[in-house]
């Protein structure tokens, strides 16, 4: 198994630029997601997914668009870059169910420079 | 609010010493208690996890946490640190909102072990 890949792994962006980092898990895991890691501040979730067609809102979603299409894929859209959108990106997935203990599997990170 | 803290930004250590990094958190009902750690340039990794039972967990690499539910902490320790131990650790907890789980993470400790 690759667990959850990322890609690409470092990304330079313009302010107003627009992309979108890459996800996917081959665990069959229902439950992705996207942090941001930033100095001092842990991590902060982005979005979430327990499934496909199903995303909602996590703690820093303004700037930010995900869908889920797919079990396998989670990508996270930024429509319209800011300097604040400076970050280390993480994406994880885990099994879903009240009764789990939910260990998320993390993927290497994205690290996203906006100038 | 529901809530992690590590009060500590650093931890020094000389190898072959013990170590603890603190954890206390904050949530309704009873937590469900998670570590990681993130070696340089790499995703975080699961050590171990609390849900019920006893109160020392053991975890990977040699690593344990002892919950203490009146001091609403989870400690991390080991007993013998090695400079190979050397890394980022964040401590989690899993809280249920809005209809499904996610994990708080706290802003993370930097373990140093010098030789």
């Amino acid at each position: 198994n690759a667990g959850v890949t990322q890609t690409p792994k470092f990304q330079v962006l313009k302010t107003g630029q627009s992309m979108t980092l890459q996800c996917a898990q081959d665990m069959n895991h229902e439950y992705m997601s996207w942090y941001r890691q930033d100095p001092g501040m842990g991590l902060r979730l982005i979005h979430y997914s327990v499934g496909a067609g199903i995303t909602d809102q996590g703690e820093v979603p303004n700037g930010y668009n995900v869908s889920r299409s797919t079990t396998e894929d989670f990508p996270l859209r930024l429509l319209s870059a800011a300097p604040s959108q400076t970050s280390v990106y993480f994406c994880a997935s885990s099994y879903l169910g009240l009764a789990y203990d939910n260990e998320q599997f993390f993927g290497p990170g994205t690290r996203l420079t906006v100038l | 609010a529901q809530s992690v803290a590590q009060p500590e930004d650093q931890v020094n250590v000389a190898e072959g010493n013990p170590l603890t990094v603190k954890c206390t958190y904050s949530v309704s009902g009873n937590p469900y208690l998670f570590w990681y750690v993130q070696y340089p340039n790499r995703g975080l990794q699961f050590l171990l996890k609390y849900i019920t039972g006893d109160n020392l967990v053991k975890g990977s690499y040699g690593f344990e946490a002892e919950f203490n539910k009146s001091q609403t902490s989870f400690h991390l320790k080991k007993p013998s640190a090695l400079v190979s131990d050397s890394a980022l650790y964040f401590c989690a907890v899993r809280v249920f909102s809005g209809g499904y789980n996610k994990l708080i993470f706290g802003a993370g400790t930097r373990l140093a072990v010098h030789p």
